[in-house]
């Protein structure tokens, strides 16, 4: 069964800060991976799909990075903001067809 | 603008009292599902639907019902509504079943409290 592990749960850190959020699943077989961004009770913002062929992909001050044998994904967010400050999930997805979510790392990024 | 949209956004209920979310996706997507959000548990899905007429159970089905009819609309059916239902609740969908592409968009969610 597949398992997907965020660490740190929560962090907070001052602006400017470059950060790496990290992801671990148990299980190699996966189709791609994806991180969202959620805002405090509101929906999901999907940021970065990474293809299982990839090895990374990249949007403006983010870069998700995918190690698919040792079951490892990270997302790095260069010079933070406080208007980054969200709860971050990665999912994988594997022949289910569904998503398999972690619990999240909560960022507060401060002033 | 491509989206998936969900409505109610919030509801309160009684217990028992039979109600629908409704889901639908403007982008012709093969793919429906949904989820439900919990404090400690994370998200969990309650049913998938590859493509019209075709629904199956995901992790958490019980006490839920799903129809699709039409490719756009995955509505979620609470017929007897319990305490243990009250939940944060997402749709989502992407273009097709499988495939290393297949993003998946959400919707804002549902807040459902049911008293």
């Amino acid at each position: 069964k597949q398992e997907v592990t965020q660490i740190p749960a929560a962090l907070s850190v001052p602006e400017g800060e470059n950060l790496v959020l990290n992801c671990s699943f148990t299980d190699s077989a996966i189709y791609n991976l994806q991180w969202f961004r959620q805002d405090p009770g509101k929906g999901l913002t999907s940021l970065l799909l990474i293809q299982s062929s990839q090895r990374e992909q990249t949007s403006g001050r983010l870069n998700a990075s995918l190690d698919k044998s040792s079951g490892r994904s990270t997302l790095y967010i260069a010079a933070s903001q406080p208007g980054d400050s969200a709860t971050y999930l990665c999912a994988v997805i594997g022949n289910t067809d569904k998503l398999i979510f972690g619990t999240g790392t909560r960022l507060q990024v401060f002033p | 603008e491509a989206q998936v949209t969900q409505n109610p956004r919030y509801l309160i209920t009684v217990t028992g009292k039979k109600l629908t979310v409704t889901c639908s996706q403007n982008m012709n997507h093969e793919y429906m599902s949904w989820y439900r959000q919990d404090p400690g548990l994370g998200l969990r899905q309650i049913y998938y639907s590859m493509n019209v007429e075709v629904t199956d159970k995901g992790d958490v089905p019980e006490g839920y019902k799903v129809s699709r009819k039409e490719k756009r609309n995955f509505p979620l059916i609470l017929e007897s509504p319990s305490p243990n239902q009250t939940s944060l609740y997402f749709c989502a969908s992407s273009l097709s079943r499988t495939g290393s592409y297949n993003e998946q968009f959400f919707g804002p969610g549902t807040r459902l409290t049911v008293l």
